[in-house]
């Protein structure tokens, strides 16, 4: 069965640099999660969206933002890029049913 | 708000039973996850409960209560690939995702 798929699954990144990340949810699934998790932590809710729009916002930062297109893809745009932005991040998808899937997550390093 | 209880760490042996209890007091409640986590890897579904009762699936097997806000994970026939961090989570009316701490089981031969 197809997964959520994330991209890149690894990224470099120095302070004060940009960052783009792609989650693809399963096929007919209209809601997207993002999650920050790091070292030894609970993945933290970011933002998610439903049907191409904004549905909840958790601990993003002003400097993240993220959309839903028209394919139901969506990117995390994160810029001024800091040290403690270096985590793990997970995209969930879900469709009618209650369970949300994780994509296999993107780890950036921002060094 | 939202308080999501579950030990930090655990250790069994193979081929042992292990219960992974979570303790939860939400605003809202649509549903509790058990999710497993290997090190640096995605979170993988594992269950879902919504109503009173035990769901089992194979070596695994989850209960909820709702009136005293608990669950458990049971695992059966531990097998060392169950090695894992094991999250619980709570959604609320809006679906939106409270996770727990996680618990760190670590199973030795």
């Amino acid at each position: 069965a197809a997964g959520v798929i994330q991209s890149p699954r690894h990224l470099i990144k120095e302070k004060r640099e940009t960052a783009t990340l792609k989650c693809y949810p399963i096929p007919r699934h209209d809601t997207v999660y993002w999650y920050q998790q790091g070292p030894g932590q609970d993945p933290q809710f970011l933002i998610s969206f439903y049907e191409k729009m904004q549905s909840d916002k958790g601990s993003i930062p002003d400097r993240f933002s993220a959309q839903q297109f028209s394919d139901y893809h969506s990117e995390l745009n994160m810029s001024s890029l800091e040290l403690g932005d270096s985590a793990l991040y997970f995209c969930a998808s879900r469709g009618t049913e209650e369970t949300q899937y994780f994509g296999p997550g993107t780890r950036l390093l921002v060094l | 708000g939202q308080n999501i209880d579950q030990p930090t760490e655990m250790t069994a042996t193979e081929g042992a039973i292990v219960q992974i209890n979570c303790t939860y007091q939400t605003s809202g409640f649509n549903g509790l996850f058990w999710y497993q986590q290997h090190a640096g890897e995605a979170p993988t579904f594992l269950s879902y409960n919504v109503l009173d009762g035990l769901e089992e699936k194979g070596r695994f097997s989850s209960f909820l209560s709702r009136s005293k806000g608990y669950s458990y994970l049971l695992l059966k026939e531990l097998q060392m690939k169950d090695s894992a961090s094991y999250l619980c989570a709570v959604t609320d009316n809006f679906n939106k995702f409270y996770f727990g701490s996680g618990t760190k089981l670590n199973v030795k031969p």
